[in-house]
């Protein structure tokens, strides 16, 4: 079975201040991860993808992750955060099928 | 990346009625999901309908509440049924990308059931 943990229901940082949203995951097998964004009253947006390679990947809006197969974790981040980045943020991961995390609302106060 | 629509955009039902979400891909696509997001919760995968074979749900789904069609490479449609108050949700269809890594997401159905 394959499972994902966001163990941050909410995060709080200051515009300009770095972001970090926390991901680990359990997985049989070499795993795809992911991290999404979902904007109020917005559909879900893909931001970035771990398949293979390079640890650290570099996704939309800024924002990269980076891989640690030792820690099982998929960390996001972005150096300065935005007011804009307040969404919520969604981890996931695939063998078969796309399992996700609960979720990290993060909250960016100007 | 697949551009993926879906109708209705929201509604409000009547507990005991039914509703049929639609799903129409701008590509041909093996595999959709629908998926449901529960009112603060995260996403939860409902089944994987794939083209000229039955869905396969997953657990705690089954196929006469979520009857699920997939005629064709490129639509699809969900059908709530005999809804209840806790199906109040949105429901996201998704398919891969070209490449089969990444998996995109339609706007959602907000469903309220009163």
């Amino acid at each position: 079975a394959q499972s994902v943990a966001q163990p941050e229901d909410q995060v709080n940082v200051a515009e300009g201040n770095p972001l970090t949203v926390k991901c680990t995951y359990s997985v049989s097998g070499n795993p795809y991860l992911f991290w999404y964004v979902q904007y109020p009253n917005r559909g879900l947006q893909f931001l970035l993808k771990y398949i293979t390679g390079d640890n650290l990947v570099k996704g939309s809006y800024g924002f990269e992750a980076e891989f640690n197969k030792s820690q099982t974790s998929f960390h996001l981040k972005k150096p300065s955060a935005l007011v804009s980045d307040s969404a919520l943020y969604f981890c996931a991961v695939r063998v078969i099928v796309l399992t996700f995390g609960g979720g990290t609302r993060v909250l960016v106060k100007p | 990346s697949a551009v993926i629509s879906q109708k209705p955009s929201r509604d409000i039902c009547q507990r005991g009625t039914s509703l049929t979400i639609q799903c129409q891909v701008d590509s041909q696509v093996t595999m959709m999901f629908w998926y449901r997001q529960q009112p603060g919760q995260s996403l939860t995968l409902i089944a994987t309908a794939n083209q000229g074979s039955e869905a396969t749900y997953e657990s705690g789904f089954v196929i006469d509440k979520f009857p699920i069609s997939r005629p064709n490479l490129t639509f699809s449609t969900l059908t709530v049924s005999n809804m209840s108050p806790e199906d109040s949700s949105i429901y996201l269809c998704s398919t891969p990308g070209r490449a089969q890594e990444t998996q995109y997401f339609g706007p959602g159905t907000r469903l309220l059931v009163l």
